[in-house]
């Protein structure tokens, strides 16, 4: 698979590998994180969401970690194809209805 | 997308004129949300509504104003447009059982102005 350890604006996977986004938050008192999916024309999808009292949530194909020593969250996408080519976006929120979101990064599955 | 529409889908506008985007939902969801979206920015937060008349600015307010005077439609107006509000405008819901703050797109409106 691969995997990029700092939040790179795009990554380039090859279809059937593993692929991990990372997104670094700015509130170390952000309690709720959600990873959307965006694909071109469209508004953004909710993949998967976590709470801080977790490290460690699973989806289908997809499993979002958290790490919040260090402020990092994480995405991956098991067997990625060629319908997984979006821009991925975190966003993060303490205990408000309003979420910040991250810059986002371009994900681009090469057959 | 579903249960969120958005009007109009594209735009074209001069500078210098008033435009208003329309959100209308057919959830009942209590929040509302006015985002764009730019390169290099991801979504910025313009405005939110918590309710019928109840609104407040988000991050970058200046030069729009919002109103809601009914649960499913928000609409957003640019008082007197400029080229710096050339963007991609999504509307947002959310709702506030269980303490789940996940929100919900709609298709977006492209606004070009000239």
């Amino acid at each position: 698979g691969e995997s990029v350890g700092l939040h790179l604006p795009t990554l380039s996977v090859q279809e059937g590998d593993n692929s991990i986004i990372n997104c670094a938050y700015s509130n170390s008192a952000s309690d709720y994180f959600i990873w959307y999916k965006q694909e071109s024309g469209k508004g953004p999808q909710f993949i998967i969401d976590i709470r801080s009292n977790m490290d460690k949530r699973q989806g289908q194909r997809v499993t979002v970690l958290l790490n919040k020593t260090v402020k990092h969250l994480s995405l991956q996408i098991a067997a990625t194809q060629p319908g997984d080519s979006a821009v991925y976006f975190c966003a993060e929120t303490y205990n408000d209805y309003k979420l910040s979101f991250g810059a986002g990064t371009t994900v681009t599955v090469r057959a | 997308d579903a249960g969120i529409t958005q009007s109009p889908r594209h735009k074209v506008t001069e500078t210098g004129t008033p435009v208003t985007l329309r959100c209308h939902q057919t959830e009942n969801h209590r929040y509302m949300y006015w985002y764009r979206q730019d390169p290099g920015h991801g979504l910025r937060l313009i405005h939110y509504s918590y309710g019928v008349k109840d609104t407040d600015k988000g991050e970058v307010s200046d030069g729009y104003s919002v109103s809601r005077s009914k649960t499913e439609d928000f609409l957003l107006t640019l008082e007197s447009a400029t080229s710096s509000q050339t963007s991609v405008y999504f509307c947002a819901i959310s709702e506030s059982a269980g303490r789940s703050y996940e929100q919900y797109f709609g298709p977006g409106t492209r606004l070009t102005v000239t």
